[in-house]
């Protein structure tokens, strides 16, 4: 099945600074990439997503670049703020559609120092 | 914006019990997943629901596990005899043509 590799596990970063957490996959098969944020004791929630058609994609101050050659995905936030502190997780799946489940990576801790 | 809704936000059992974890998904939903999240863990999937069957599930969703959609809001997930190792925090998702989207999740305590 699907292993999805994340790093690094704690990223610490001053406020304003810009900040990259990577990803790798194992499945060539898989075609779908979310990214989420949890903040404590809260739900995941999806802050921006690809698919293998795309190779980069943008939403204000946060990116995602995916290289499928390689099986890996970065995400990318720029000018980060202390909200933006939470664990991100990355995620695969084959379709992203039908009722495909979600192989999780296992976090990155971001911290934003003020 | 219509949210996941899941009942109980804790639930605590003792070793053995049956529990039963309560979703109630987004109205227009066609897809319904569990996941579960071992304390400072990865969140892990169990299962997938579509059409009122199993669609997909993963080597945690063994026989002790059931899922079920006894009307046309809400969707279960059944443990029939705890263990210790099922604590963890456990998340509905679901979704209709686009990404997940997760409820707040039951914490589950096995003592």
């Amino acid at each position: 099945g699907e292993n999805v590799e994340q790093h690094p596990s704690t990223l610490s970063v001053q406020e304003g600074d810009s900040a990259v957490i990577k990803c790798t996959y194992s499945d060539s098969a898989s075609n779908y990439f979310p990214w989420y944020k949890q903040e404590l004791g809260k739900r995941p929630q999806l802050i921006i997503d690809i698919r293998s058609n795309v190779g980069e994609k943008k939403d204000q101050r946060i990116a995602v670049t995916l290289n499928k050659t390689a099986k890996h995905f970065s995400l990318h936030i720029t000018e980060t703020q202390p909200e933006d502190s939470a664990v991100y997780f990355c995620a695969a799946s084959k379709t992203g559609g039908g009722a495909d489940g979600l192989t999780f990576g296992k976090g990155t801790h971001l911290i934003i120092q003020p | 914006e219509p949210e996941v809704t899941q009942t109980p936000s804790h639930q605590v059992t003792q070793m053995g019990q049956e529990v039963i974890l309560r979703c109630v998904p987004i109205s227009n939903h066609l897809y319904f997943y569990w996941y579960r999240q071992i304390l400072g863990q990865k969140v892990e999937f169990l299962v997938s629901f579509y059409n009122n069957e199993i669609s997909e599930k993963s080597e945690i969703f063994d026989d002790q596990f059931s899922v079920e959609r006894p009307d046309g809001s809400n969707f279960t997930l059944k443990i029939r005899s705890t263990k210790l190792e099922d604590s963890a925090m456990y998340f509905c998702a679901s979704r209709f043509q686009g990404p997940q989207h997760f409820g707040d999740g039951t914490r589950l305590s096995i003592l």
